[in-house]
């Protein structure tokens, strides 16, 4: 059974702190891992598209490091703002079918 | 931005009834999905489509079915809405790199 865990479940976060999620998955059958980024009342959209072991990705204030030997993620946030505010889905794709499996999600608060 | 559309947004209807979720892209990616979510939860996959005239059960059973005539065209349908149906629905589609685009999803809510 392929899981995708995702923690912290939720987090509040106060404007100008530094946070990080992490997204844990299967270490075999590893093809590539996306993050999303999803606002309340809008589409998920995609952060970053990640396929090989000690990948860094970073856009702007967000940054993203994948581990597939011991099958883990983590994604950072830089001086969080408001606009921050959001869930962090992680979403590992196998081989075999290139099955696409999301986690439950990271639900980020930034308060001003 | 991405450029695939589902309406509605929002449905409340009640038991018995029959409702098709309609979804549209204008990118020409030949493969789409339907996930379902329910709050807090993970997104599961119900159907998906490689291209025209194909279609397949996803990983969380569904009583939904869905059609795809045109690349373009993927409606999701359920014959008799039920409570258990409550839910929302999100339609995507990928490129080449597998990244997925999402609609803003349908949710619906049958009494």
């Amino acid at each position: 059974i392929l899981n995708v865990e995702q923690s912290p479940q939720s987090l509040h976060v106060q404007e100008g702190d530094s946070t990080n999620f992490t997204c844990s998955f299967p270490s075999s059958n590893f093809y590539a891992l996306h993050w999303y980024r999803w606002e309340t009342a809008k589409s998920p959209e995609a952060l970053f598209v990640m396929t090989l072991n000690g990948d860094e990705k970073k856009k702007g204030r967000i940054s993203a490091t994948l581990n597939t030997k011991e099958g883990y993620s983590y994604l950072y946030i830089k001086g969080s703002q408001p606009e921050d505010s959001a869930t962090y889905l992680c979403a590992f794709i196998s081989t075999g079918g290139f099955k696409t499996i999301f986690g439950a999600g990271t639900r980020l608060f930034v308060k001003a | 931005e991405a450029d695939i559309y589902q309406t509605p947004r929002y449905l409340v209807i009640g038991t018995g009834k029959k409702i098709t979720l309609e979804c549209s892209q204008t990118m020409g990616h030949d493969k789409m999905y339907w996930y379902q979510q329910d709050p807090g939860m993970e997104l599961h996959l119900i159907h998906y489509s490689y291209g025209v005239n194909s279609t397949e059960k996803g990983d969380l059973s569904s009583e939904s079915t869905v059609s795809r005539i045109r690349t373009e065209h993927f409606p999701l349908t359920l014959e008799s809405a039920r409570p258990s149906h409550t839910s929302q629905y999100l339609c995507a589609s990928t490129r080449i790199t597998g990244e997925l685009f999402f609609g803003e999803g349908s949710r619906l809510t049958v009494l």
